[in-house]
């Protein structure tokens, strides 16, 4: 069974570009959540996706936008990029909504210059 | 909106002494509570989960205890080793139908040899 994984590892882009970052989710999870980490800081919830849907979404932007596919892999796509978006990108799935048990991905460094 | 508040937010100790996390969050309507373990610009690991209703868990050197009523937690770390260095992010999850966890800033742990 493999665990979450995310690509890139590591992402430098210029401000006003757009980024899209990728996750998989632990096998036979259907639920997708995605936090940002800023330096210094807790995660903060960004959205969450249940079976291709957005199920729940943080304080950010419409220019923080996802998707779910069909087999649960999840995108997290950034437009018009900032400085403050900087930061740990981290995903993590679940077994189901309701589930309480959260697996993490390794997460994707973005560094915008 | 839920704060979470973890103290200290670092701590340096020699190996093998016992030690105590704390976290604090405002809002006392969680339905559970989870620690987590973070290394260095890695994603989290699971470390324990106590529902609303538990007082505590334990899992081998660690014991987590809820108060749900006055909004506190508590790590403890029986015997500290070097590979217990790390952050511990404390993080309730709102009752609901959905988990989605506030997450503090959590405590920075080095243990030293």
């Amino acid at each position: 069974e493999t665990g979450v994984t995310q690509s890139p590892t590591h992402l430098i882009k210029t401000r006003g570009q757009q980024v899209t970052l990728r996750c998989s989710s632990q096998s036979g999870h259907n639920t997708v959540s995605w936090y940002q980490q800023a330096l210094g800081q807790g995660p903060q919830f960004i959205f969450q996706y249940y079976r291709e849907e957005e199920n729940g979404r943080g304080n950010f932007p419409p220019r923080f936008s996802g998707l779910q596919f069909p087999n649960y892999s999840s995108e997290l796509n950034v437009n018009a990029l900032e400085l403050d978006d900087s930061a740990l990108y981290l995903c993590a799935s679940s077994l189901d909504v309701k589930a309480y048990e959260q697996y993490f991905g390794p997460g994707t460094r973005l560094t915008v210059t | 909106k839920q704060e979470v508040t973890q103290i200290p937010a670092a701590l340096s100790v020699p190996e093998g002494e016992n030690l105590v996390l704390n976290c604090s969050f405002t809002d006392s309507a969680i339905y559970n509570l989870q620690w987590f373990r973070q290394d260095p610009g890695k994603g989290l690991t699971s470390l324990l989960l106590i529902q609303s209703s538990q007082r505590e868990q334990t899992s081998g050197r660690l014991n987590a205890s809820l108060d749900k009523s006055s909004g506190r937690s508590t790590l403890y770390i029986a015997a500290s080793q070097p590979g217990d260095s790390a952050t511990y992010l404390c993080a309730p999850n709102a009752s609901g139908g959905s988990y989605i966890p506030t997450f503090g800033r959590g405590t920075s742990l080095i243990v030293h040899p």
